[in-house]
């Protein structure tokens, strides 16, 4: 069964240093998503983006997060400036299509901001 | 946007005896709701969805009610094995003019099967 793969799985960084995980979604696929969860809490909606732009995204994604589609197959979250509060599981996700359609996780990559 | 509440936080069992998450929901727009179990560590597993055309799914010993009236869904499992030990999150599905599929979380249930 076809998988969203994420890279790395773990990532400590320095607080303030800049910081991308990368994902490659399903490749039939439209949607692409970035979910947190912080440790022993909900997932928690980071934004959705769809045909080479953000669809939607949540009060969480400020200017401090930027998602991109470099070439055809992978899609990149990027922290910048990282705090403390930042350090939870990031989960990349895609959907064949919008609205309704079962959504994929992937493995999910833990940061640790220290 | 939606909210979505969940109950218990915990819930043990033991094992053969059924158990029964429930969620309520705030958005009556809301259409699709998911159910996911997740292991420590793990991502989100997707085991059972419901979509507001139906009131009730079943898949085996893992079933899900949704009464879109009352705006609550509710996840039962029969006959609990060990290895439903989990957390349980369910969801709703924002309706948000970009597209996309944008869920809401509860707040999650880890659910332990005793022997």
């Amino acid at each position: 069964e076809p998988e969203v793969t994420q890279t790395p799985s773990h990532q400590v960084t320095q607080m303030g240093q800049e910081v991308i995980l990368r994902c490659v979604p399903i490749s039939n696929h439209l949607y692409f998503y970035w979910y947190r969860q912080i440790l022993g809490q909900k997932v928690e909606f980071l934004v959705s983006f769809y045909n080479n732009e953000i669809s939607e995204k949540s009060e969480i994604f400020d200017d401090q997060f930027s998602v991109e589609r470099p070439d055809g197959s992978n899609f990149t979250l990027k922290i910048r400036s990282t705090k403390l509060e930042d350090s939870a599981m990031y989960f990349c996700a895609s959907t064949a299509q919008g609205r309704g359609n079962t959504i994929y996780f992937g493995e999910g990559s833990w940061l640790t901001v220290v | 946007g939606e909210n979505v509440e969940q109950h218990p936080s915990t819930l043990s069992v033991q094992e053969g005896d059924s158990a029964v998450i429930k969620c309520t929901y705030s958005d009556s727009a809301s259409n699709y709701f998911p159910w996911y179990k997740q292991e420590l560590g793990k991502r989100p597993q997707l085991i059972i969805d419901i979509r507001s055309n139906v009131g009730e799914k079943k898949d085996q010993r893992i079933a899900v009610t949704l009464n879109k009236t009352a705006k609550h869904f509710s996840l039962h499992i029969t006959e609990t094995q060990p290895e439903d030990s989990a957390v349980y999150f369910c969801a709703a599905e924002d309706v948000v003019t970009g597209g996309g599929n944008k869920l809401t979380f509860g707040t999650g249930t880890q659910l332990k099967v005793e022997l």
